[in-house]
């Protein structure tokens, strides 16, 4: 079934370590982004890549990183900038990034810190 | 700069009643605008999108929304609630510039509870 992967499901970070989302797509869309949601605030972008090699920064891209080498895959690296990581961290798609197209969501992580 | 006002966190309606979920957006040019639906510890899938084609649309599961323009709103209803939809519900909208910066800006949510 073609669809978003986000692993793991739960993540906990210690004070200072840096962590890693992962994101899969194999629905051959160019378009990815990641959405941080916290309860009550919705989502709010991160970053975002409508093809590969290329990503831009989103409203909230402070203490985060992303690369995107490949058309299927978006990591986020949560780094030890970011001082207030706990959220539900959503991964999406869609096919090129039209404002009209439809978003594919993953089933999210949930970030903690220790 | 684009907005979504969701009025009402949280909306608590009885198995069969009417169900509206508020909407007003604010944008300089004429957007599209989506409903998405997110059941707990998921993500969120599309229920509706309004892409300028027709006022009125319709969705998955039974629910619609009219564009309003006058009203800068896109309120989401359903006029017979069932237990299965309890969910938080989220507008969002995008401006349709035409140009190649992407940006849907989402909405707080709207917690439904539906009461047996």
């Amino acid at each position: 079934d073609g669809g978003i992967t986000q692993s793991p499901k739960y993540l906990f970070r210690k004070e200072g370590q840096n962590v890693t989302l992962s994101c899969e797509q194999n629905l051959n869309h160019d378009a990815m982004y990641w959405y941080r949601q916290d309860p009550g605030q919705g989502l709010r972008l991160i970053y975002y890549s409508q093809i590969v090699n290329d990503f831009q920064k989103g409203d909230i891209a402070e203490g985060y990183s992303v690369s995107r080498e490949k058309k299927e895959s978006f990591p986020l690296t949560v780094t030890s900038a970011q001082k207030n990581p706990t959220a539900f961290y959503l991964c999406a798609s869609s096919i090129n990034g039209h404002p009209n197209e439809k978003l594919f969501f993953g089933s999210g992580t949930q970030l903690s810190v220790l | 700069a684009q907005s979504v006002t969701q009025l009402g966190s949280h909306v608590s309606v009885s198995e069969g009643a009417l169900v509206l979920l508020r909407c007003n957006y604010s944008s300089s040019v004429p957007p599209y605008l989506f409903w998405y639906v997110q059941y707990p510890n998921q993500g969120l899938q599309l229920l509706l999108k309004y892409t300028s084609a027709a006022t009125l649309v319709k969705g998955i599961n039974g629910f619609e929304a009219e564009f309003k323009k006058s009203e800068t709103s896109f309120h989401l209803t359903k006029p017979s609630a069932h237990m299965s939809d309890a969910a938080e519900y989220f507008c969002a909208v995008d401006s349709n510039s035409g140009g190649s910066n992407y940006k849907l800006t989402f909405g707080k949510g709207t917690l439904l509870t539906v009461n047996p």
